[in-house]
């Protein structure tokens, strides 16, 4: 089974930085879909990016962009400019394409933007 | 406004009590999927559905059941055989147009506590 791992289990930065939220995964598929989500403390998770595994450009969204390496299994979001909203968990997923409802998870990096 | 609703926000249950936890969307999407969250972890699958009157088992479907008798709803009972049922449940659901990748949208959540 696919495994997600997020190493960082707590950052910080100052607003107006950039950081960079690591995340790893195993797997033996060529074809995947990864996934940044975001869960603020109202709990609510919502999508920050998605990247296809197949596609080798990054995927950016505004102040959101990734650093993928397939090779080297490695999915990284970076986030430039920092505001305070962006205070929240961060959970990377890994979607496979054999079962595509079964989304797998890492345990989450704590971001907390200081003013 | 489209969305996926859940309720209640926070459910109380009794040693022996069988709850239901209600997920409704108004997306039109195919499939609904339920998750359960554990401090310091990610999220797990419990059970989803890609149709009406059809849903498969997650990795921790047990002491849990579910129900898809319409589109727009898939309500969650946790059981009284689920022994640690203490944790944040989270409702998904996506469309399937192009069979997989597609992605998760998510309720706001509902956090069940033991008595």
């Amino acid at each position: 089974a696919q495994t997600v791992t997020q190493s960082q289990p707590e950052m910080s930065v100052q607003e107006a930085e950039t950081v960079t939220l690591s995340c790893t995964y195993d797997t033996s598929e060529n074809n995947y879909y990864l996934f940044w989500y975001k869960q603020p403390p109202s709990r609510q998770m919502i999508l920050v990016i998605r990247q296809e595994a197949y596609k080798q450009q990054n995927a950016t969204e505004n102040r959101f962009s990734v650093n993928f390496q397939k090779a080297a299994k490695s999915f990284s979001l970076k986030i430039s400019d920092s505001q305070l909203g962006d205070t929240a968990m961060y959970f990377c997923a890994f979607m496979s394409q054999y079962n595509n409802n079964d989304m797998r998870f890492g345990a989450g990096t704590r971001l907390t933007v200081k003013p | 406004d489209g969305g996926i609703t859940q309720s209640p926000k926070y459910l109380f249950r009794k040693e022996g009590q069988n709850v239901t936890l209600s997920c409704e969307q108004n997306l039109n999407h195919d499939a609904m999927y339920w998750y359960r969250q554990d401090p310091g972890q990610g999220l797990r699958l419990i059970y989803y559905s890609q149709i009406v009157n059809d849903f498969q088992k997650g990795d921790i479907a047990e002491g849990y059941s579910v129900s898809r008798e319409k589109k727009e709803s898939f309500p969650l009972t946790v059981t009284s055989a689920q022994k640690n049922p203490t944790a944040f449940y989270l409702c998904a659901s996506s469309i399937m147009t192009s069979g997989w990748g597609e992605t998760q949208y998510f309720g706001p959540g509902t956090r069940l506590l033991v008595l």
